[in-house]
């Protein structure tokens, strides 16, 4: 069965860092495009990051504050969060795509985590 | 466009038919897939690709597309399919998108 466990959100003040870890179980992280999609409260989902064939990709609302990476050793999907600002508070998902490039065909997400949410406030 | 417009909410008598469609232009060239979010939970993929149904999933839904338009219909809506339906696709600069959500309720 495949199931994936975010843990590391929190509170923490604007201009802070946090890292946020997912832990996949299931099958082997190294194999699948994995992303992350967070939904602030009361709003939608949004995209922010994906891990594919070695590439990285971001929102730009992300770019150059968020580095998503993986440990394939620990199975384990990370993404780092600095210069944190108050609209990046949010319910953080760990969500699998069942193919290995993201830019193959049309990228769907077919296992998601239950989220680890995400307070930037003062 | 880089976007994906979803009508924020709709309603459905219990057992009737109901389409919830989501619009732009990266749709003419790629599928969308669709999402079931309940209060409290991960979203659940509903429907993927052209209109495939991951195990698991009704055959009440269905998926469809034509020019820069998706649609998911629910054929005889249940009162457990009262929930928030997202669209997904990808376009060729913001890799992933997603709609703006539509809020489904079953009357």
């Amino acid at each position: 069965e495949v199931q994936l466990l975010e843990s590391g959100g929190g509170l923490v003040q604007p201009g802070g860092s946090l890292r946020l870890s997912c832990v996949a179980s299931g099958f082997a992280l190294s194999t699948y495009a994995v992303s992350w999609v967070r939904q602030a409260p009361g709003r939608g989902l949004e995209w922010v990051s994906a891990l594919s064939a070695g590439t990285s990709y971001y929102a730009d609302s992300v770019k150059g504050r968020f580095t998503i990476s993986r440990d394939n050793s620990k199975n384990t999907l990370y993404l780092q969060m600095n210069s944190l600002r108050v609209d990046d508070t949010a319910v953080y998902y760990c969500a699998k795509l069942p193919f290995s490039d993201i830019l193959t065909g049309y990228p769907y997400f077919d296992n998601w985590g239950q989220g680890t949410l995400v307070t930037v406030s003062s | 466009s880089s976007e994906l417009t979803q009508d924020p909410a709709v309603s459905v008598a219990l057992g009737q038919t109901v389409r919830i469609t989501c619009q732009g232009d990266s749709l003419r060239n790629y599928y969308a897939s669709w999402y079931q979010q309940k209060p409290g939970q991960a979203p659940v993929v509903v429907i993927y690709g052209k209109n495939n149904r991951p195990s698991g999933i009704p055959d009440r839904f269905s998926g469809s597309h034509s020019g820069r338009t998706a649609s998911l219909t629910i054929t005889g809506a249940q009162a457990e399919d009262e929930a928030d339906y997202y669209c997904n696709s990808r376009d060729n600069t913001h890799v992933i998108l997603f709609g703006g959500g539509t809020k489904l309720t079953v009357l």
